[in-house]
């Protein structure tokens, strides 16, 4: 089946310029993630859905980033008033509940000038 | 929350030796320790996973061993060939209700021809 789908694969804006990254998930999948990963680094958790409960926003590292999911299907996230370090690779990760194996789509390149 | 630590931060052998990359991690009930590959460019993939009622798993060229007791697992790459060449994350969850990973900071592999 399809996996785990976002878009767009590359984003070019301006700083200070609002951005959305859209997620679409492993269908069925109701547990969601998002990370970034700078260049040459690690992921850095973000943000996660599961289910219905309240998302976990442990790791926004500012509140100009905010996510949003509808159900269990698409998420998008926002940043807000770019700056130049939000450039970096958002991924978002899929799995199904109860079960950690997490499935990548192939993120979003993102760069502030 | 769980800490993980990943060691070492580069990894260069020959092809055809064996690589270990090794992780700790603090949270005494984590209980799934999986391994992710991410080649350049690319979004990370499962590559082998392990629970906590297994000391080890192996899966053709690769294998993960983990120590409940010192709270450490690895992961072994045997017969090593130039498509090994990633970055490799390792990553633990406690699985109560929460499907949440903490990742290490990654390996960067490269096989030397």
């Amino acid at each position: 089946g399809a996996g785990v789908s976002q878009s767009p694969s590359n984003k070019v804006t301006e700083k200070g310029k609002d951005v959305e990254l859209r997620c679409d998930p492993i269908s069925g999948h109701t547990a969601l993630y998002w990370y970034r990963q700078r260049l040459g680094q690690g992921l850095e958790f973000l943000i996660y859905f599961q289910g219905n409960s309240a998302p976990d926003k442990s790791g926004l590292p500012s509140d100009r980033f905010s996510a949003e999911r509808t159900g269990e299907s698409v998420s998008t996230l926002t940043i807000q008033r770019t700056q130049q370090e939000d450039s970096a690779v958002y991924l978002c990760a899929s799995s199904l509940a109860g079960i950690e194996t997490q499935y990548f789509g192939p993120g979003t390149r993102l760069l502030v000038l | 929350g769980e800490n993980v630590e990943q060691h070492p931060s580069t990894l260069s052998v020959q092809e055809g030796d064996s690589a270990v990359i090794k992780c700790t991690y603090s949270d005494s009930a984590s209980n799934y320790f999986p391994w992710y590959k991410q080649e350049l460019g690319k979004r990370p993939q499962l590559i082998i996973d392990i629970r906590s009622n297994v000391g080890e798993k192996k899966d053709q060229r690769i294998a993960v061993t983990l120590n409940k007791t010192a709270k450490h697992f690895s992961l072994h790459i045997t017969e090593t060939q130039p498509e090994d060449s990633a970055v490799y994350f390792c990553a633990a969850s406690t699985n109560f209700g929460n499907e949440k990973l903490t990742f290490g900071t990654g390996t960067r592999l490269t096989i030397i021809p």
